[in-house]
């Protein structure tokens, strides 16, 4: 059960888009169409973006966006905002019935 | 409205023993499954362990595998994470999070509400 990768880090000024990439193997992000994007603000519990890759839950901005390809998912963050300034996390599905998260990627709004 | 409320946490000795409980409200408890999900300090999330809508099916990180164990009573809506062999690197704010989706697998959905967290020292 490794962790899923992210990169640490990712920056961008207000009004421009994001990708934040989260690559496992084809026993969790490849092999289901389950993964799951929240976002975390310090202090604060998670908060669903995005569930089954693509599907945004109500209440979700449309500026998140999610999608796959092989074994690596994305989430996309476009018109970017000083409130979203946080801390990322994916999540997969996988091959165990487990699931398992990737490391987290701080977004910093220059 | 969705509510999740842990409770349970607290200082434990290495070896020893603790109880976590979330109490649910506000939706169906019996139709979806829980997790529980945990957050060293400073650090990442990490799931933990999860349990099917009746409790017949539970699951594990293998972390925590042999050493905590998950049930729920639906007539109470509470789940429960029962946490023994305590070790230092088991420190953490547990959550307790449901499902987003109705149904008896834990697969898909992801986790729409959280609760606040209880958190647990496990420290000598």
């Amino acid at each position: 059960q490794s962790a899923l990768t992210q990169p640490a880090s990712v920056s961008g000024s207000p009004g421009q888009s994001i990708t934040i990439s989260c690559t496992g193997t084809s026993s969790d992000v490849g092999g289901y169409n389950y993964v799951s994007w929240y976002q975390q603000h310090p202090g604060k519990a998670p908060r669903l973006l995005i569930y089954d890759v693509s599907n945004r839950p109500s209440g979700v901005s449309d500026r998140f966006s999610g999608s796959k390809s092989g074994n690596t998912a994305s989430l996309t963050i476009s018109g970017l905002q000083a409130e979203d300034e946080a801390d990322y996390y994916c999540s997969s599905y996988t091959s165990s019935s487990t699931r398992v998260f990737g490391g987290g990627t701080k977004v910093t709004v220059l | 409205e969705v509510q999740l409320l842990e409770s349970g946490g607290g200082l434990a000795q290495p070896g020893g023993s603790l109880r976590l409980s979330c109490a649910a409200s506000g939706f169906t408890f019996s139709t979806f499954a829980m997790s529980w999900v945990r957050q060293a300090p400073g650090k990442g999330l990490e799931w933990v362990s999860g349990i099917s809508v009746t409790g017949g099916s539970t699951f594990y990180a293998d972390s925590v595998k042999g050493r905590f164990t998950i049930s729920r009573d639906n007539s109470k809506n509470t789940v429960y994470l029962q946490m023994n062999s305590l070790r230092a690197e088991d420190t953490a704010l547990y959550y307790c999070a449901k499902r987003a989706l109705e149904g008896p697998t834990l697969g898909g959905g992801g986790f729409d509400y959280w609760g606040q967290g209880t958190l647990v020292t496990v420290s000598s």
